[in-house]
């Protein structure tokens, strides 16, 4: 079973600039996650879905970040414009609606310069 | 509020070595933990979680964790530490629904031969 993938692995952009990360979940995974994880710290969440829907999104910087989950299965994050406090490493993560576990993909890893 | 502390940053050890990751949370009811391992460039991969009933969990890679409720605690240990136990490692903390994890700041652990 393939587990959550996520693109692009690395990216470096200019301040100012757009990004864009995907993520696709694990088959049948209803409970997608966007976390930020800042450099020496643990993962921070940024938003929450149920299916299509946003269910928790109190943390996502708004002015500046958005999300989408089309059809509910893949995800895609946003940051428009980027500043160079953006720079971490965005983790998706996904598991089955009730259920505890949450399956983790490898990230990707933003630099602002 | 939940709140989750690793008071440790960085842990050296012998390979060999017993290993004690320590984790404190801050909950109001019985909370969800969890211990969550992740390597360089690497998402998080679960080693073990408690729910309920025994306080000695059993996790992956030869992992336990002891859940003290009188002390807040939930310590990681490994008895014998071998060189790809290196890696950074993260106490957390959920909700009774565990939609929403809290994380620690980490530990980084170094296995020296």
């Amino acid at each position: 079973e393939a587990g959550v993938v996520q693109s692009p692995r690395y990216k470096i952009i200019e301040k100012k600039q757009p990004v864009a990360f995907w993520c696709n979940p694990i088959s049948g995974h209803n409970t997608l996650y966007w976390y930020l994880q800042n450099l020496g710290q643990g993962p921070e969440l940024l938003i929450r879905y149920e299916n299509e829907e946003a269910v928790d999104d109190s943390q996502l910087p708004k002015d500046r970040f958005s999300a989408e989950r089309l059809k509910g299965v893949d995800s895609t994050l946003k940051i428009q414009p980027a500043e160079l406090g953006d720079s971490a490493v965005y983790l998706c993560a996904s598991k089955p609606q009730g259920e505890v576990e949450a399956f983790f993909g490898q990230g990707t890893r933003l630099t602002v310069v | 509020a939940q709140s989750v502390t690793q008071p440790d940053i960085h842990i050296t050890v012998s390979e060999g070595a017993s290993l004690e990751l320590r984790c404190n949370y801050s909950y109001g009811a019985t909370p969800y933990l969890f211990w969550y391992v992740q390597s360089p460039g690497q998402g998080l991969q679960l080693l073990l979680k408690y729910f309920s009933g025994d306080t000695l969990v059993q996790g992956i890679k030869g992992f336990e964790a002891e859940f003290k409720r009188s002390q807040s605690s939930f310590n990681l240990r490994k008895p014998s530490v071998h060189w790809s136990d290196a890696a950074e490692y993260f106490c957390a903390v959920g909700a009774g629904n565990t939609d929403k994890l809290i994380f620690g700041t980490g530990t980084r652990l170094q296995v020296f031969p």
